[in-house]
């Protein structure tokens, strides 16, 4: 049974550039969830997507944007990249469906914008 | 606004040294509590969800308790490989989906 899946593991950007960081769920999931960890800290929620459409939002600018796929695997994209932004990724995969709400972590991307 | 603060930021204990962290919250009504536990530079891995007050989950040396205002992570007898950072979360029925993390609890199980 595949879990969470992420890619890149690492990825170095120069501020102003923009990434994309890409997720894909854990076996018969179909909603993902996007959370920024800095160091030290608990992740912070940035947005939900289901069924190809953003579900709900944290407080994140509008720099951060997302997309789901039909196989629901999800992308995150970050533009005009600031040092702040330099954090653990982490995408997590829950079921919508079945009255479970526990949501599985994949590895995460380690981005350092320089 | 929903809060999760956990305590202690640290603990180190001895091997066999039983302890508990704890997890305090504030929500406007509680869809679920949850612990996840985190290695260094990995993603959190699932461990309990809690419903409801008077509710225990057992997991070898570690049971979740969860109250109307607090939750406890009791380790038994802890080994070294015990040793990451317990994370708590709540998700609350009028917040969504969001799980509002606290910034865990950092343990350290020595020989």
């Amino acid at each position: 049974d595949a879990g969470v899946t992420q890619s890149p593991t690492h990825l170095i950007k120069t501020r102003g550039q923009q990434v994309t960081l890409r997720c894909s769920p854990k076996s018969g999931h179909d909603t993902v969830s996007w959370y920024q960890q800095a160091l030290g800290q608990g992740p912070q929620f940035i947005f939900q997507y289901y069924e190809e459409e953003e579900r709900q939002r944290g407080n994140f600018p509008d720099r951060f944007s997302g997309h789901q796929f039909p196989n629901y695997s999800s992308e995150l994209n970050v533009n005009a990249l600031l040092l702040g932004d330099s954090a653990l990724y982490l995408c997590a995969s829950s079921l919508s469906s079945g009255g479970s709400y526990e949501q599985y972590f994949g590895p995460g991307t380690r981005l350092t914008v320089t | 606004e929903d809060q999760v603060t956990q305590s202690p930021e640290a603990l180190r204990l001895q091997e066999g040294e039983s302890s508990s962290l704890n997890c305090s919250y504030t929500v406007s009504g509680l869809r679920g509590l949850f612990w996840y536990r985190q290695d260094p530079g990995k993603g959190p891995e699932f461990l309990f969800t809690l419903y409801s007050a008077g509710e225990e989950k057992e997991k070898e040396r570690l049971k979740a308790t969860l109250t109307k205002k607090e939750s406890f992570l009791h380790i038994t007898a802890p080994k070294p490989e015990d040793s990451a950072t317990y994370l708590c979360a709540v998700q609350a029925w009028d917040s969504g989906y969001a799980l509002n993390f606290g910034k865990g609890t950092s343990l350290l199980v020595t020989p």
